[in-house]
């Protein structure tokens, strides 16, 4: 069945190490977003996407995060280098937007939980 | 700037009990809302989908509604059972894409 999916599921790293973390959107999908979840902040849009091309990543912190989708079947997430606050579960979601449309329903994947010692 | 509310944060009710979770944002100007459940340790699973021309969508138990006019969102579950145990989380989509998610609703069914 249809599903986004991400790798990987947990992550455990020290700190100033780099941290990949990948996604897989929905077959046809052409919008993949980037969430981040704490307890302090709730969910928060860090950058999405539309056609492979980075729409918006005002939410991400720029010097240390980036965010890039090499084919339509991969995103990718990456810090370099991480910080214990980077500690949070990452999720991506896709959703398909047709011409026209400004708004799509978000399909989220399982999230990868990360967390920097 | 939008802002999406949620209230109560938890709720604990008796298997059986019809419940109603709401959910408010600041900014009219929406695209869509969309209910969430999230189960612990688990990611968000979509739920009901209302497109700012809606008024009301309904699966099973579940009924949503919107008042963009008021600002509100509510969700209805009938006849709660153990299993509806999740958090609800309410996102409004702004258009351009933007999703604002609420900080939920941490709900209890007991047996």
């Amino acid at each position: 069945d249809a599903r986004v999916t991400q790798t990987p599921r947990h992550k455990v790293t020290e700190m100033g190490q780099e941290v990949t973390m990948r996604c897989q959107p929905i077959l046809g999908h052409n919008t993949v977003f980037w969430y981040r979840q704490t307890m302090m902040q709730g969910l928060e849009l860090l950058a999405y996407f539309r056609n492979r091309a980075p729409l918006d990543d005002s939410g991400m912190p720029k010097d240390r995060f980036s965010a890039e989708m090499p084919d339509a079947t991969l995103a990718t997430l990456k810090i370099q280098p991480s910080e214990p606050r980077d500690s949070a579960v990452y999720f991506c979601a896709s959703g398909l937007v047709r011409d026209g449309q400004t708004g799509t329903e978000a399909f989220f994947g399982q999230g990868t939980r990360l967390t920097v010692v | 700037k939008q802002e999406v509310t949620q209230i109560p944060a938890a709720l604990s009710v008796p298997e059986g009990e019809n419940l109603v979770l709401n959910c408010s944002f600041t900014d009219s100007a929406i695209y869509n809302l969309q209910w969430f459940r999230q189960d612990p340790g688990k990611g968000l699973t979509s739920l009901l989908l209302i497109q700012s021309s809606q008024r009301e969508q309904t699966s099973g138990r579940l009924n949503a509604s919107l008042d963009k006019s008021s600002g509100r969102s509510t969700l209805y579950i009938a006849a709660s059972q153990p299993g509806d145990s999740a958090t609800y989380l309410c996102a409004v989509n702004t258009g351009g894409f933007k999703t604002i998610f609420g900080a939920g609703t941490r709900l209890f069914v007991k047996a």
